[in-house]
């Protein structure tokens, strides 16, 4: 079976300050995906990220940045020096390369809230 | 990647009556795939549909109240069916994307009184 999990329900921060939100995943495919999904209160899906099971080099952009280990399953994924515009629900997700037509599971979701 | 055109954006419907959402896709697509999001929670996948075959459904989730349409690659409608207000949601389409990447559509958010 494939699981999504992300413990932190939700988060505040003051402006300015790094955030770190968690995603643990399982999964039995040695091959899968995972996926980090941004969803402001407006409810579209904004792709942030996609990284292979094969490629465990963590990954920058701009204040973005992923850790990903394959040894603890984990997926983290850090905001820097947060802004008010972050402030969103932040979806982990997971793909195995052949499970049940390529559907996605998803976390059940971290709420970020910046505060000024 | 793909652009998805979802409608409508948002609606407030009475019950006992139908809803049926579209998403349209700039190009080709095997498989498209429904997802609901209830108030407060994460996405759960309705269905997944191929072109030219019934759609597959997930637990929970039967045809009778959800059925789906795919006349061709690039067109798909998912019908909410004899509605309550148990099935307001945000109702999101999404296509598989090139290198296993994925599109959602803009979502349609029900409300039904």
């Amino acid at each position: 079976a494939q699981k999504v999990t992300q413990a932190q329900t939700e988060i505040s921060v003051v402006e300015k300050e790094d955030v770190t939100l968690d995603c643990v995943y399982e999964t039995r495919d040695t091959t899968y995906y995972l996926f980090w999904y941004k969803q402001p209160p407006s409810g579209e899906l904004v792709f942030l990220i996609r990284r292979n099971s094969f490629d465990e080099q963590n990954e920058i952009s701009g204040r973005y940045s992923w850790n990903f280990q394959k040894s603890t399953s984990s997926f983290n994924f850090t905001i820097t020096a947060s802004q008010v515009v972050d402030s969103a629900v932040y979806f982990c997700a997971l793909r195995g390369a052949y499970n049940q037509g390529g559907k996605l599971i998803f976390g059940q979701g971290t709420e970020l809230s910046v505060k000024p | 990647s793909a652009v998805i055109s979802q409608k409508p954006s948002r609606d407030i419907c009475q019950r006992g009556t139908s809803l049926t959402i579209q998403c349209q896709v700039d190009s080709q697509v095997t498989m498209m795939f429904w997802y609901r999001q209830q108030p407060g929670q994460s996405l759960t996948l309705i269905a997944t549909a191929n072109q030219g075959s019934e759609a597959t459904y997930e637990s929970g989730f039967v045809i009778d109240k959800f059925p789906i349409s795919r006349p061709n690659l690039t067109f798909s409608t998912l019908t909410v069916s004899n509605m309550s207000p148990e099935d307001s949601s945000i109702y999101l389409c999404s296509v598989a994307a090139a290198n296993y990447g994925y599109t959602f559509g803009s979502g349609t958010r029900l409300t039904v009184v």
